[in-house]
């Protein structure tokens, strides 16, 4: 069975960092693109970065850009967000979500149940 | 980046009904979409991908359809488990971006 389970969330006051990570099971991660994505509360979804299964390959979403940082350890099995200079516009759930590899586009077939990120003084 | 408009932000329907969320993208992203379906408090699952592909165990009442900037999302039947949020997301290229989201309520 695939599992995604995230860690690391909490409690951080703004201009801090924190990192998170995602422990991934039940599929052979070292093949598979993965990705951040977060909602805030009461509201939609916003990605927020992809690496590929290699790590030759990294995105950001313009929001995040410049302060955060993914990263993966394929022996481990896990996922990593490094996030700072974080702001209250961070505050968030934040899921780790596999990429598919059905079809060779950009679609999320896996996701954890979230780690809940707070920004506040 | 490829805007995604999601309507209606909220629908009620009752059991048994049959009801349909749109999703316009900002240029045409060549059927490279996907909808999920978000119940409270848990992580969103992937229904349809592709536009029209159901993904493995989504039942058959759920259906997507349309083309070039244009897709909808069609529930048959509605059941209680229905009742959810859904998003429509471009799966074309980075940045990917999201539908804001539809509620869809018991009425």
């Amino acid at each position: 069975e695939v599992q995604l389970v995230e860690s690391g969330g909490g409690l951080v006051q703004p201009g801090r960092s924190l990192k998170l990570s995602c422990v991934a099971s039940g599929f052979t991660f070292s093949n598979y693109g993965m990705n951040w994505i977060r909602q805030a509360p009461g509201k939609g979804l916003e990605w927020v970065a992809y690496i590929s299964s290699g790590s030759s390959y990294i995105y950001y979403a313009e929001t995040v850009k410049g302060r955060f940082t993914i990263s993966r350890d394929n022996a481990k099995n896990t996922l990593y967000l490094q996030m700072t200079s974080l702001r209250s516009e961070d505050t968030a759930l934040y899921y780790c979500a596999r990429l598919t590899t059905v079809v060779s586009y950009w679609y999320f077939d896996f996701w954890g149940p979230g780690t809940m990120v707070t920004v506040s003084s | 980046d490829i805007q995604m408009t999601q309507s209606p932000a909220s629908l009620s329907a009752s059991l048994g009904e049959t009801v349909t969320i749109e999703c316009l993208a900002s240029e045409d992203i060549y059927d490279i979409l996907a909808w999920y379906q978000q119940k409270p408090g848990k992580s969103p699952q992937l229904l349809i991908y592709d536009a029209s592909s159901l993904h493995t165990g989504v039942p058959s009442r759920f259906s997507g359809s349309g083309s070039g900037t244009q897709y909808s999302l069609k529930i048959n039947s509605l059941q209680p488990e229905d009742f959810a949020s859904y998003y429509c997301q471009n799966g074309l290229s980075a940045p990917l971006t999201f539908g804001s989201g539809t509620k869809l309520e018991i009425k």
